[in-house]
């Protein structure tokens, strides 16, 4: 079935630390997206890429980075300068005119 | 910019009751509208669209109209079960542009048996 996937579910960062999140999608869709989710503050986007080798920073990109090497691919990485990291990330696809698909999400703690 | 205002708080409900989920929207065009769905521990999944004004989305016995005179989605569905407990977002798309959905803070409904 197509769909996306994230990878892990769940994730653990120590003080310091990089930590990047996966997403895979196998719809064919040119575009892609990362969204921050906080409790009773909705979907925040990070950013977003509508094209490979192209990105864009959305509303809350400090401290986040992005590469889009591959169409299928949209990996996403926490530094150590986002300081308060602990929250639910979610990656979606989608192409123009339609509606974003989204994955099950990552939750990430600190230790 | 583009923004969605929905109702604030947690809607807690018996089954089979009738339940309303406000939202409205800040929009500069003609965007698109949609509501997400969340359970538990998961991804969220379109429940419904609607792409113009006066346009009716429906879905698992969900309905919203999207009405461009007072800039209002509402989602609607005439009696609730234990399975729609979940959370529920209003978004918005410019889509013609590049595809940003821009989201409400979401709504946990909790149906009681």
């Amino acid at each position: 079935d197509g769909g996306i996937t994230q990878s892990p579910k769940y994730l653990f960062r120590k003080e310091g630390q990089n930590v990047t999140l996966s997403c895979e999608q196998n719809l064919n869709h040119d575009a892609m997206y990362w969204y921050r989710q906080d409790p009773g503050q909705g979907l925040r986007l990070i950013y977003y890429s509508q094209i490979v080798n192209d990105f864009q920073k959305g509303d809350i990109a400090e401290g986040y980075s992005v590469s889009r090497e591959k169409k299928e691919s949209f990996p996403l990485t926490v530094t150590s300068a986002q300081k308060n990291p602990t929250a639910f990330y979610l990656c979606a696809s989608g192409v123009l005119s339609q509606p974003q698909h989204f994955g099950d999400g990552t939750r990430l703690s600190i230790l | 910019g583009d923004s969605v205002t929905q109702m604030e708080g947690p809607v807690t409900l018996s089954e089979e009751a009738f339940l309303t989920i406000n939202c409205t929207y800040t929009a500069t065009g003609y965007p698109s509208l949609f509501w997400y769905v969340q359970y538990p521990g998961e991804g969220l999944q379109l429940l419904l669209k609607a792409t113009k004004a006066d346009d009716k989305g429906s879905n698992k016995g969900f309905e919203a109209t999207y009405r461009k005179e007072t800039t209002s989605f509402h989602l609607e569905k005439g009696s609730v079960q234990v399975s729609d407990s979940a959370v529920y977002f209003c978004a918005l798309s410019d889509l013609g542009g590049n595809n940003r959905l821009a989201f409400g803070k979401g709504n946990q409904v909790v149906v009681i048996p």
